[in-house]
């Protein structure tokens, strides 16, 4: 059975980085789509980035120049790090799995989110 | 701020119908994006409920549908259940300021 399971520091200070871990198992992370949401009450879900098993990635615009993803294949696991946090970076993070498609048109693509991990609270001060 | 809004609330009897909007604009769902929607009991993650707007998930009830038309979608709930109260989100692609996978605002459904 397909699990995910996100890890890290519940306090990060302001200005720092904050790095997440989102470790898979019952499955290969080179064969899916993942990506990292955030929750907080201000500011709902929020979609952060996304990365191919091929390795390719895509940005939410607002936070692009602070947030890296990468995979590590040979632990199955998906990372995040977001630099220069400040407050309004608390939230809960998951790590989520996605599926894809091109709409019937053909010209539109379209993603949704299949699976979620439970989140980790992460807060920001100092 | 989102761009998808939907009402904060909605309520029901047991066994009533209730609906749930998604509004949008021409750089999301009116731009023929498709719509998928969320439901996420307290405390915990947000489960897909539909996806591509009107499928169902191997496991979700079919008490529970989907639909769009324009700019907007809707969820239906219909024989509403005690285990129904959560909150629902929408979801979609808005096309502007450089594309990004956007949610709804939310709704919290109570069940009297």
């Amino acid at each position: 059975q397909l699990q995910v399971r996100e890890s890290g520091p519940g306090l990060v200070k302001p200005s720092e980085t904050l790095s997440l871990t989102c470790t898979v198992s019952g499955a290969s992370i080179s064969t899916d789509y993942w990506g990292w949401i955030r929750q907080s009450p201000g500011t709902g879900l929020e979609w952060i980035v996304s990365i191919y098993y091929s390795g390719s990635t895509y940005y939410n615009p607002s936070l692009k120049s602070r947030v890296s993803i990468s995979l590590n294949t040979s632990k199955n696991q998906v990372s995040l790090k977001m630099n220069s946090v400040t407050a309004a970076d608390t939230a809960v993070y998951y790590c989520a799995r996605y599926d894809s498609y091109y709409s019937a048109s053909g010209n539109l693509y379209n993603v949704y989110f299949d699976l979620w991990g439970r989140g980790t609270l992460v807060s920001v001060s100092s | 701020q989102s761009v998808l809004t939907q009402p904060p609330s909605v309520s029901g009897a047991p066994g009533q119908r209730v609906t749930i909007s998604c509004t949008g604009s021409s750089s999301n769902i009116g731009a023929g994006y498709d719509v998928h929607w969320y439901q996420q009991l307290p405390g915990t993650a947000p489960k897909l409920l539909t996806y591509g707007n009107i499928n169902r998930p191997s496991g979700v009830p079919d008490r529970f549908s989907g639909s769009k038309s324009g700019t907007s979608a809707s969820l239906v709930i219909t024989g509403l259940q005690a285990e129904d109260e959560a909150d629902y989100y929408c979801q979609s692609y808005d096309s502007s300021l450089g594309g990004s996978h956007v949610f709804g605002t939310g709704t919290t459904v109570t069940v009297l």
